[in-house]
């Protein structure tokens, strides 16, 4: 079945240092998900990219779809104590069929004042 | 909307009773999903449902998991008998159908922690 690698699984970083993780997929997917989830809350959903070498900015968040859509990237440059929390890609195969999304198991930012 | 509403939030039992997790959608969403979350193997897909019916249960581990969705407003997740591994915090999310015919972003809800004891 389709697998989601994310690496890496923890990052420490000084507040204000940059932060990426990374989304393999085993699988050529339709669309890639990015979600959020807080310490002791629920996944929240953040962007979807679905266009093969497809770049979308939220503030200081940059996530690229690779061009053979299997991997992607989320990348937070100048981290605050804000972005705390576990980051999450979810993949869609393509091929049509299948709506369950197969999540990676997440990067854990931990950010040190 | 009140988004997507799971119960209960908590829920601890003896190993071997049966458990029961209940969600509601939000409204105007056709599909629904059920997640497990463990640290040792992250979120898990255990089912998902569109327009009610079951598509895929691939994920759901054994027989002793069940799920329902007996009209678009509800549905349950349960566990019988329960075992100790079974303790996990259970998400439900739901989703809706695009112009172009996709499920898109999951909305999940506060989830149920379940511990067996």
């Amino acid at each position: 079945g389709q697998q989601v690698m994310q690496i890496p699984q923890y990052q420490h970083v000084q507040e204000g240092e940059d932060f990426t993780t990374y989304c393999n997929s085993s699988t050529t997917l339709s669309n890639i998900q990015w979600y959020k989830q807080r310490p002791g809350g629920h996944p929240v959903f953040l962007i979807q990219l679905v266009k093969s070498g497809e770049v979308k900015k939220q503030k200081r968040l940059t996530f690229q779809f690779g061009e053979a859509k299997k991997n992607s990237s989320l990348h937070i440059t100048a981290t605050q104590t804000t972005d705390v929390g576990t980051y999450f890609c979810a993949g869609a195969a393509a091929g049509g069929g299948a709506d369950g999304l197969t999540f990676g198991k997440g990067t854990h930012l931990i950010i040190q004042p | 909307d009140a988004g997507v509403i799971q119960s209960p939030r908590h829920e601890v039992t003896e190993m071997g009773q049966e458990v029961t997790l209940r969600c509601k959608p939000i409204s105007g969403h056709d599909y629904l999903f059920w997640y497990r979350q463990t640290m040792m193997r992250g979120l898990e897909l255990l089912i998902y449902f569109n327009n009610n019916v079951p598509i895929d249960d691939s994920g759901m581990p054994e027989d002793r998991f069940s799920a329902k969705m007996p009209n678009a407003s509800f549905s349950t997740l349960k566990i019988q008998p329960s075992e100790p591994r079974d303790s996990a915090v259970y998400f439900c999310a739901s989703s809706y159908r695009t112009y172009g015919g996709r499920a898109t972003e999951a909305f999940f809800g506060q989830g149920t922690r379940l511990t067996v004891v």
